[in-house]
């Protein structure tokens, strides 16, 4: 089967940098998403990963590591909008089905 | 472009009975997936639609169904309700099929409990 697995909640300080990760375990492999909820909030798409490596996005980047079946979002100059969950999903070739982590509640504070 | 909508927003039921969730996708995109939120297990992935066709299916039992229509809405359907069927459902739609490039949109959730 897949399985993702994520912090399930890291802290830090308006301004700093945060690193979330996700190991996964699949028997074919199609690419890393990462998703931001807010609570109360729908779901909403911040990168996809499909060759090793960096993506940025503004303060957003993501990385990924095949070889490593592990990858990271970076989160640059918090804000306190930045407070939400954040879900890594991976869809592997077998079985063609989305499948996501448990989530990183991340808490930013002032 | 008008997002992802979802109705209802909240339905309260009681054991036993069965319940219909609606969504309507954004424009043009011809997959729907079905998702069930509960806290501590987070997105446990339903169904997915594309074309009117289920392509994958979770590990649910057999009383959650849905449905896709030609013009893309979907319905999902649990029958025989149970209290562990409270949670927040999500519909979400992508051009193709989800993941990938295929950048997933999610609707609000209807939050269902039961009671």
């Amino acid at each position: 089967g897949q399985s993702l697995e994520q912090p399930s909640e890291v802290t830090a300080v308006e301004g700093a940098i945060v690193q979330i990760n996700c190991t996964y375990q699949t028997s074919g492999f199609y690419g890393l998403s990462w998703y931001q909820q807010h609570d109360g909030g729908a779901p909403t798409f911040l990168s996809y990963n499909a060759l090793d490596g960096l993506e940025e996005t503004g303060r957003f980047s993501s990385f990924l590591s095949r070889s490593d079946s592990y990858g990271y979002l970076l989160l640059q100059e918090l804000q306190m909008k930045d407070s939400a969950s954040y879900f890594c999903a991976v869809r592997a070739t077998g079985f063609q089905k989305l499948v996501f982590g448990t989530g990183t509640r991340l808490l930013v504070s002032p | 472009k008008a997002g992802v909508t979802q109705t209802p927003r909240y339905l309260i039921k009681t054991r036993g009975q069965q319940v219909t969730l609606s969504c309507s996708p954004i424009s043009g995109h011809r997959s729907v997936s079905w998702y069930q939120q509960t806290p501590g297990q987070g997105l446990q992935f339903l169904f997915e639609y594309f074309s009117e066709t289920q392509r994958n299916k979770g590990n649910f039992p057999g009383r959650f169904s849905g449905r896709q229509f030609s013009n893309s809405r979907s319905e999902m359907n649990v029958s025989t309700l149970e209290l562990g069927d409270s949670a927040l459902y999500l519909c979400a739609s992508s051009l193709g099929l989800a993941g990938g490039s295929n950048e997933q949109f999610f609707g609000p959730g209807t939050r269902l409990t039961v009671l």
